[in-house]
């Protein structure tokens, strides 16, 4: 069976902070990965990666991909307020099937 | 980039009534969508994957009588959620992969939350 592990579940940090996400995935015919940003509504797309060890950068987001360990971290830099969400990691298979989410890590930045 | 568009945002139903929600691809064709659901605090749950012109493909434990799933175009999906009860209370949300398939990411409406009373 597909899944997808996130850790932590819940994060508090100061603004300014630094914050790794984990995400750890065993899948059949792996894909992709995908880190999505979900608020009050429906999940933001942030990063695809399909190739290990290549960066993805966005403003003060990172993400990398290790498809030997089967991990992705998801960096956030200089965390603000408007960071806090709850970030979920998606892992898709081959052909057109759906992806298969993680629990999603909950941060929170205080001021 | 690519626009998924879900109506209605909010419902409140009666219990034994049924409630329609609609996906729509607004700048794409997606011969795909999915349906998601999700509790309070809890991450999606994958309901049905909607074909165009084919039949669903339902989710173990998902009852596809309960949960009607037409997918009658290419840039349109509907959920039917028929004689709801109060367990039915969630946060509904549709995906559509754009035209490159697994190469392209999933993207979402913006949810439908359904209240049954």
């Amino acid at each position: 069976e597909d899944k997808v592990v996130q850790s932590p579940l819940s994060l508090v940090v100061h603004e300014g902070d630094t914050v790794t996400l984990n995400c750890s995935y065993e899948v059949t015919n792996f894909r992709s990965l995908l880190w999505y940003k979900q608020e009050k509504k429906a999940p933001t797309f942030l990063f695809m990666l399909t190739s290990s060890g290549i960066e993805k950068k966005s403003g003060r987001l990172s993400s990398i991909l290790d498809k030997k360990e089967l991990f992705s971290i998801l960096n956030i830099t200089a965390t603000q307020t408007g960071d806090s969400a709850v970030y979920l990691c998606a892992v898709g298979g081959s052909g057109n099937t759906p992806l298969v989410f993680g629990k999603g890590t909950r941060l929170s930045v205080i001021a | 980039g690519a626009v998924v568009s879900q109506h209605p945002s909010w419902v409140i139903c009666k219990s034994g009534t049924s409630v329609k929600i609609e996906c729509r691809s607004l700048d794409f064709q997606a011969t795909t969508m999915f349906w998601y659901r999700q509790f309070p605090k809890q991450s999606l749950m994958l309901m049905a994957t909607s074909n165009e012109g084919s039949k669903a493909t339902y989710e173990q434990g998902v009852e596809k009588d309960k949960f009607l799933i037409n997918h009658a175009s290419l840039t349109l999906s509907t959920l039917t959620v028929t004689s709801a009860h109060p367990e039915d209370s969630s946060f509904y949300i549709c995906s559509a992969r754009g035209v490159a398939g697994t190469y392209s990411p999933l993207h979402f409406g913006n949810g439908t939350r359904l209240t049954v009373t």
